[in-house]
């Protein structure tokens, strides 16, 4: 089964800094989808940012870019230019192939950013 | 577009009361529904996947007789904690997708709260 590892619970930021948020993932499927969800305290899951891992090319969405690094299974998300709304619970999740059953997300355990005014 | 309606967003009931949760997709036909369930400062627990038209798919660990998941239609799943205790109280989280190759969209959540 893929596993979702988010080694950091909890990162602060100051506001109009960068922040990068780590996670790791563990698969030996070679086509599957990953992503990144922000969780603000209304508990309102909202997709931050894609990334299709037979694209070489990281995916960008305005101030949050990822760094994909397919070999060491690494997805990392950063925050540029941070602001006090980014401040959130932030899950990484993969995606198995469409192909291959239902394939729910799998999330990790999440981090919490923390923007310092 | 997109959008998945969950209602309650918040239930407080007696234990050992059967509480039902909706979850609407409002403006496309969700084929797979999922129904996570979060407890605080956690992330996500995935409980079940249904299909349209077919019986639920239970994660290990997850009572199916507890925890009742109909999908009879392509807008509407329902989830139903039967004979609801204290242990049973935590937030749950509906989503949806329209296609295998479609990206999940999540509803509110319902947070559930039993005396």
């Amino acid at each position: 089964a893929q596993t979702v590892t988010q080694s950091q619970p909890e990162m602060s930021v100051q506001e109009a800094e960068t922040v990068t948020l780590s996670c790791t993932y563990d698969t030996s499927e070679s086509d599957y989808y990953l992503f990144w969800y922000k969780q603000p305290p209304s508990r309102q899951m909202i997709l931050v940012i894609r990334q299709e891992a037979y694209k070489q090319q990281n995916a960008t969405e305005n101030r949050f870019s990822v760094n994909f690094q397919k070999a060491a299974k690494s997805f990392s998300l950063k925050i540029s230019d941070s602001q006090l709304g980014d401040a959130a619970m932030y899950f990484c999740a993969y995606r198995s192939p469409p192909n291959s059953g239902n394939t729910p997300l799998v999330f990790g355990k999440g981090t919490r950013l923390s923007v310092i005014a | 577009g997109a959008v998945v309606s969950q209602h309650p967003s918040w239930v407080i009931c007696k234990s050992g009361t059967s509480v039902k949760i909706e979850c609407r997709s409002l403006d496309f036909q969700a084929t797979t529904m999922f129904w996570y369930r979060q407890f605080p400062k956690q992330s996500l627990m995935l409980m079940a996947t249904s299909n349209e038209g077919s019986k639920a798919t239970y994660e290990q660990g997850v009572e199916k007789d507890k925890f009742l998941i109909n999908h009879a239609s392509l807008t509407l799943s329902t989830l139903t904690v039967t004979s609801a205790h204290p242990e049973d109280s935590s937030f749950y989280i509906c989503s949806a997708r329209s296609g295998a190759y479609q990206p999940q969209h999540f509803g509110d959540g319902t947070r559930l709260s039993i005396l």
